[in-house]
């Protein structure tokens, strides 16, 4: 597709339960990046993923979440028994393989508007 | 670690007026520096970046900043602003290969009329 796409744009649940949710790259990029944005605050770092290496996990922020890439390319983030807290904007961005420069821009999807009730 | 602040949590200016939204980084090797802009209820467009060269970056929508070594800044500015610039925008670094865009707490834009 022209942009990364991610579904569901929006997704009510009851605490307690799973949610997940999909992430479909740029077409031909390696990279691709989970951040979640709460009300009124920054992006926060999820996770990373670059091509077969092994991703970089160390935003997730407890063992509730996981994401996983299939195939080098689309990626769920699951979000185990969740809580209130989780409530936010996750967004997907994707990028070129960054091995021949970091000045890679990195796109955004529309992100997946998570309330957790 | 490397990190961005974005000093300003709002900044207003009337429409015509230039504008500056401030952005620094922390000092560790060369950062790659860049500017997002997020409209009401969408994701992240890419406005401009810094990697090497020259120290002025031009950009989307008429937007353009300028990397400074000397005071690690990253400020991006405008000569005109439009009402349509209303926006939230994050400013972000990147050190190295690999590793993921670090992100400031972003700074609400209000351009009034």
């Amino acid at each position: 597709g022209a942009g990364v796409s991610q579904s569901p744009s929006n997704k009510v649940t009851e605490k307690g339960k799973d949610v997940e949710l999909r992430c479909d790259p740029i077409s031909g990029h390696t990279a691709l990046y989970w951040y979640r944005q709460s009300l009124g605050q920054g992006l926060e770092f999820l996770i990373y993923f670059q091509g077969n290496s092994a991703p970089d996990k160390s935003g997730l922020p407890s063992d509730r979440f996981s994401a996983e890439r299939t195939g080098g390319s689309v990626s769920t983030l699951t979000i185990q028994r969740t809580q209130q807290e989780d409530s936010a904007v996750y967004l997907c961005a994707s990028s070129l393989k960054t091995v021949n420069s970091s000045g890679n821009t990195i796109y955004f999807g529309e992100g997946s508007w998570l309330t957790v009730v | 670690a490397q990190s961005v602040a974005q000093p300003e949590d709002q900044v207003n200016v009337a429409e015509g007026n230039p504008l500056t939204v401030k952005c620094t980084y922390s000092v560790s090797g060369n950062p790659y520096l860049f500017w997002y802009v997020q409209y009401p209820n969408r994701g992240l467009q890419f406005l401009l970046k810094y990697i090497t060269g020259d120290n002025l970056v031009k950009g989307s929508y008429g937007f353009e900043a300028e990397f400074n070594k000397s005071q690690t800044s990253f400020h991006l500015k405008k000569p005109s602003a439009l009402v349509s610039d209303s926006a939230l925008y994050f400013c972000a670094v990147r050190y190295g290969r690999n590793t993921p865009l670090v992100f400031g707490k972003g700074t609400r834009l209000s351009v009034i009329a």
